[in-house]
């Protein structure tokens, strides 16, 4: 699967868009960009993930380069309960008769300020 | 409807003991993947369980068994704990047959080796 990074932490002021970066040049051309958070204590939540275009959920929107070696993942106005660790996760779809695990990274912990 | 559920929610062990965690799978899921997450990274997969059969597993020794019954629910085997194997267990459930899909964590359970 490939690598991923995030930056480790960032800040967000209540009310405010955030918007969490994550590089993945060596994304392949099946690999879809799988985006989760994990809110302190609790088990990861799903958020949105895409392959080639945009794509906007009622918790987000992601933004994908086109060459798709970078995203952006937009949560248009986040709250104190946004406050979590986001993971950025590339897999493939699923094939050969079997489902492939999530590879997590660290993610990069946004703090959403009153 | 019920989402992934586990037990117990907290344990406490002594190295050496055995230990089983439980998972049960959201409504309608048939796939089962078991995460370790150490304190302060992200979530490790150990091994998914369809059809009562393992089918993938990741870097984890022996010790880690698991097990998956005719309702689709799921338990985690650990032997010989190690002061090492001291994590938040997590269960995550899917449906097999969608090519793409979000897998569904359960909250968890906070195993502690003494």
């Amino acid at each position: 699967d490939a690598k991923t990074t995030q930056p480790t932490s960032m800040d967000c002021a209540e009310g405010r868009a955030a918007n969490l970066p994550c590089n993945h040049s060596t994304i392949s051309g099946n690999e879809y960009v799988y985006w989760y958070r994990q809110i302190h204590s609790q088990g990861p939540q799903y958020i949105i993930h895409g392959l080639k275009n945009n794509e906007t959920n009622e918790m987000a929107s992601l933004i994908i380069t086109e060459d798709r070696k970078s995203s952006t993942l937009i949560l248009p106005h986040a709250t104190l309960r946004d406050t979590a660790v986001y993971y950025c996760i590339v897999r493939p779809p699923r094939s050969g008769g079997s489902n492939y695990k999530l590879t997590f990274g660290k993610g990069t912990l946004l703090t959403v300020n009153p | 409807d019920a989402g992934v559920t586990q037990s117990p929610t907290h344990l406490i062990k002594t190295r050496g003991q055995q230990v089983t965690l439980r998972c049960s799978p959201k409504s309608g899921h048939d796939t089962v993947s078991w995460y370790q997450q150490a304190l302060g990274q992200g979530p490790q997969f150990i091994f998914q369980y369809y059809e009562e059969e393992e089918r993938q597993r990741g870097n984890f020794p022996d010790r880690f068994s698991g097990h998956q019954f005719p309702n689709y629910s799921s338990e985690l085997n650990v032997n010989a704990l190690l002061l090492g194997d001291s994590a938040l267990y997590l269960c995550a459930s899917s449906p097999f047959n969608r090519g793409l899909y979000e897998q569904y964590f359960g909250p968890g359970t906070r195993l502690t080796v003494t």
